[in-house]
């Protein structure tokens, strides 16, 4: 069946910018998760939706970083004024439930250059 | 603090020789691991998870250790491949509040095999 998508694949913008990144999780699973990957680095947890509950956004770098899941499937991450130091892979996961145990599925990530 | 790390950066091997990738943790109370495969360009793939209750578990080519006293965790590849070459990582669950379920990820090793 059909993964984790998202979009675009890449982003280039310039510094100040507002940019908007789209995460489509598997179909009937209700946990979404954003991670940043720095080049060579690992995974670094952003937030997490699960189901109606709030969201945990203990991850969010600062305040420039927001993010919704409308109608608990499609998510969108919103990064405000962009900075140099915000390039990287942001990549979405979802899981079918529990995250204790059921498997996180990666999407391919967006690439994010910012200039 | 929460701490997930790999040993090595880089592990070379030569095609059909066994492959031992390691993991150390710090938080003592974790209980369940994941180890992910990431190929250049795409997102993480789940490949083997073990829980606290488990020493060693088993899947197709890949066995996944655990060391509890040591807080240490390994993945074996038997007879690697080529389409083995990728970044490993591992990943601790961090529970947070409620069911949170954020993943700490160690920084990665790049596995290289050598035909």
């Amino acid at each position: 069946g059909a993964g984790v998508s998202q979009s675009p694949s890449n982003k280039v913008t310039e510094k100040g910018k507002d940019v908007e990144l789209r995460c489509d999780p598997i179909s009937g699973h209700t946990a979404l998760y954003w991670y940043r990957q720095s080049l060579g680095q690992g995974l670094e947890f952003l937030i997490y939706f699960q189901g109606n509950s709030a969201p945990d956004k203990s991850g969010l770098p600062s305040d420039r970083f927001s993010a919704e899941r409308t109608g608990g499937s499609v998510s969108t991450l919103t990064i405000q004024r962009t900075q140099q130091e915000d390039s990287a892979v942001y990549l979405c996961a979802s899981s079918l439930d529990d995250p204790s145990t059921d498997t996180q599925y990666f999407g391919p990530g967006t690439r994010l250059t910012v200039l | 603090g929460e701490s997930v790390g790999l040993h090595l950066p880089t592990l070379s091997v030569q095609e059909g020789d066994n492959s031992i990738i390691n993991c150390a943790y710090s938080n003592s109370a974790s209980d369940y691991f994941i180890w992910y495969k990431q190929e250049s360009g795409k997102g993480p793939q789940f490949i083997i998870d073990i829980r606290s209750n488990m020493d060693k578990r088993q899947g197709q080519r890949v066995t996944v250790l655990l060391n509890k006293t040591v807080k240490h965790l390994s993945l074996q590849i038997a007879a690697t491949q080529p389409g083995d070459s990728a970044v490993y990582f591992c990943a601790e669950l961090s529970h947070g509040s409620g069911n949170t379920g954020k993943l700490i990820f160690g920084q990665g090793t790049t596995l290289q095999v050598k035909p």
